[in-house]
């Protein structure tokens, strides 16, 4: 089956500091990705829509100069928090659409900004 | 607007019992249906996708049926184990390339 590697899996970094979270699709290639954002007990909430070759697409109310998304492959997306906060602390994950229709999710990455 | 909602938010069963979550959806024009589980700080697992034009999907002891005309969907769990625990998603999506529409989801306990 479709999978999707997101890597890393948890990261602590200290405030000010830059963050990037890697997004790979292992055995498809994917046009589109998608990056989410989870806090503890909540729904998924997608941040931004990512497009090989072109710009993402952000989500209202979402800052895209904070949460830098670059697609450049068909297999690699990569979403940077810069200048992490304490409030950027949170669950990120991506996923893709599979050559089925459906969507493969990658592990997620937990982020503490200290 | 697409929305999607769970019932029930949450269900506690013992072992053995075979249960129905339920998913429903205001707007029938979707491309598919997908059913996820996702345990406590991990990323979602993909459990089953029904094309718009199936009726339901089969995986082991999971089968998900879908009616699109009433917009509703039920996953069925045959004989729940432990493992099951996990919260299940149900999500819609309505093209090639749209974004995903969650349901609120069912945090599911299976006791020993």
């Amino acid at each position: 089956g479709a999978v999707v590697s997101q890597h890393p899996s948890w990261v602590i970094c200290k405030s000010g500091t830059s963050v990037k979270i890697e997004c790979r699709s292992l055995d498809f290639q994917a046009t589109t990705m998608f990056w989410y954002r989870q806090f503890p007990k909540q729904s998924l909430m997608l941040m931004a829509t990512s497009n090989e070759g072109s710009k993402a697409t952000y989500e209202q109310g979402v800052e895209k100069d904070k949460f830098l998304i670059n697609h450049a492959s068909l297999t690699l997306s990569t979403l940077t928090v810069t200048s992490a906060h304490p409030e950027d602390s949170s669950f990120y994950i991506c996923s893709a659409r599979d050559r089925l229709g459906g969507y493969t999710f990658g592990s997620g990455t937990r982020l503490t900004v200290v | 607007k697409q929305e999607v909602t769970q019932i029930p938010a949450a269900l506690s069963v013992p072992e053995g019992e075979n249960l129905v979550l339920n998913c429903s959806f205001t707007d029938s024009a979707i491309y598919n249906l997908q059913w996820f589980r996702q345990d406590p700080g991990k990323g979602l697992t993909s459990l089953l996708l029904i094309q718009s034009s199936q009726r339901e999907q089969t995986s082991g002891r999971l089968n998900a049926s879908l009616d699109k005309s009433s917009g509703r969907s039920t996953l069925y769990i045959a004989a729940s184990q432990p493992g099951d625990s996990a919260t299940y998603l149900c999500a819609t999506n309505t093209g090639t390339a749209s974004k995903l529409t969650f349901g609120t989801g069912t945090r599911l306990q299976v006791t020993l």
